[in-house]
């Protein structure tokens, strides 16, 4: 009875690198969401996918990233050319098709750290 | 944007104690949600209000979804160590209703034994 799954837990990149996060929803999940948490703030929604669609990517930068939850495997968050101001902890959150989205269940969390 | 306030932003108590903390909007919710996240680690669900006055208990844990819907609170009584962490509010729905959580600014418990 696994948990929402990411991986890598830390990520450090250099400036102009990419950066690629995982995240495997809850069993029997089919929505995902992703946020990020700056040090000492509250998380702030990024996007939110189900499976093949994006259905709400009103809080990604224009620029640089982008995500994707293919049929089959992970969700992905690719941030292109990191900057330090990436800096941050991203977090993946899933919940059931039959609660809508109202329950969401975090994952553990992808550290990245831009030098 | 739709924000949410929470307050208090850290709370120092001693073990046995009553803690509240609360979150206001000037925007309504259809969902209140409280979680829990613990250093390094991501947000705990402890508790979800889908009822304008609902008012549901998780041990020694109760919170309320405000009336007018835009306010919740969360009590936890007869604290103990493990409660130490960092405590948020997140509301779902209203304008947005296309499941994008906002989050409080979170409300730190330190718990001295």
């Amino acid at each position: 009875n696994a948990g929402v799954m990411q991986n890598p837990r830390h990520l450090v990149r250099r400036r102009g690198q990419e950066a690629r996060l995982r995240c495997s929803p809850m069993k029997g999940h089919s929505h995902v969401y992703w946020y990020r948490q700056l040090p000492e703030e509250g998380l702030k929604f990024m996007v939110y996918l189900q499976k093949e669609n994006i259905i709400d990517e009103s809080g990604m930068p224009k620029e640089r990233f982008s995500a994707e939850f293919p049929k089959e495997g992970p969700s992905i968050l690719r941030i292109q050319q990191v900057v330090r101001g990436d800096s941050a902890a991203y977090f993946c959150a899933s919940s059931p098709p039959t609660s809508g989205y109202n329950e969401q269940f975090f994952g553990p969390g992808t550290r990245l750290t831009v030098l | 944007g739709q924000q949410l306030n929470q307050s208090p932003q850290s709370m120092f108590i001693q073990e046995g104690e009553d803690v509240s903390m609360n979150c206001t909007s000037s925007s309504i919710f259809n969902t209140w949600l409280w979680y829990k996240q613990d250093p390094g680690e991501g947000p705990v669900l402890l508790i979800a209000l889908y009822k304008a006055g609902e008012l549901t208990s998780n041990g020694r844990l109760t919170a309320q979804f405000g009336i007018t819907r835009k306010d919740s609170f969360l009590n936890i009584s007869a604290s103990i160590p493990s409660d130490v962490g960092i405590y948020f509010c997140a509301g779902l729905g209203g304008s947005s209703n296309t499941g994008k959580l906002i989050f409080g600014q979170g409300t730190t418990l330190q718990v001295k034994p």
